[in-house]
């Protein structure tokens, strides 16, 4: 089954704590995205990856944190920075980033952070 | 900056009705236009994607059209069906293509 997964499904954390959510994709997509939702709101871009050991920043990186050490995996780490961590947090890819036919995004499931 | 609205943002309709869902944006250099369908607490699902050329999508009940000079898309969904309750987004892609700016969505709640 091709696809994104994301884990795990729901979280809490503790105040002060980093935590680390993860995203998975066997597509073979070149790039990968990290998007935060609250309640009755749109997506916010949190990082992106266009490339293995590359990542840019989207609009609310601050107290965010990523790597992309495989093409398959992009972890998000939400750090004790992050002043409102409560939210929807969603992973995405597609096959290119930039101008091109082959940008259409993918998402995975879902995390749902909550902090306690 | 890019900035998306949708109205409304909840909407209550009888089964079988055709319904209209409206997407502004502020930029019109856009390249792409894609609407996404989202069930409570579930990832995103693709349902049309606009290029900036082109002026309207379809696919079954679905029709999306796209005026990109005054910054506006619809989403047409023909015979409305309880199974069509879901929230739906449409998003923006920059014109350098990275960048996909969300609205916040309309509910749609479609009674039997």
């Amino acid at each position: 089954d091709g696809g994104i997964t994301q884990s795990p499904k729901y979280l809490f954390r503790k105040e002060g704590q980093n935590v680390t959510l993860s995203c998975e994709q066997n597509l073979n997509h070149d790039a990968m995205y990290w998007y935060r939702q609250d309640p009755g709101q749109g997506l916010r871009l949190i990082y992106y990856s266009q490339i293995v050991n590359d990542f840019q920043k989207g609009d609310i990186a601050e107290g965010y944190s990523v790597s992309r050490e495989k093409k398959e995996s992009f972890p998000l780490t939400v750090t004790s920075a992050q002043k409102n961590p409560t939210a929807f947090y969603l992973c995405a890819s597609s096959v290119l980033a930039g101008p091109s036919s082959y940008n259409e995004q993918f998402f995975g499931p879902g995390t749902r952070l909550t902090v306690l | 900056k890019q900035e998306v609205t949708q109205i409304p943002a909840a909407l209550s309709v009888p089964e079988g009705e055709n319904l209209v869902l409206n997407c502004s944006f502020t930029d019109s250099a856009i390249y792409n236009l894609q609407w996404f369908r989202q069930d409570p607490g579930k990832g995103l699902t693709s349902l049309l994607l606009i290029q900036s050329s082109q002026r309207e999508q379809t696919s079954g009940r679905l029709n999306a059209s796209l005026d990109k000079s005054s910054g506006r898309s619809t989403l047409y969904i023909a015979a409305s069906q309880p199974g069509d309750s879901a929230t739906y987004l449409c998003a923006v892609r920059d014109n350098a293509g990275n960048m996909l700016t969300f609205g916040g969505g309309t509910r749609l709640m479609v009674k039997p």
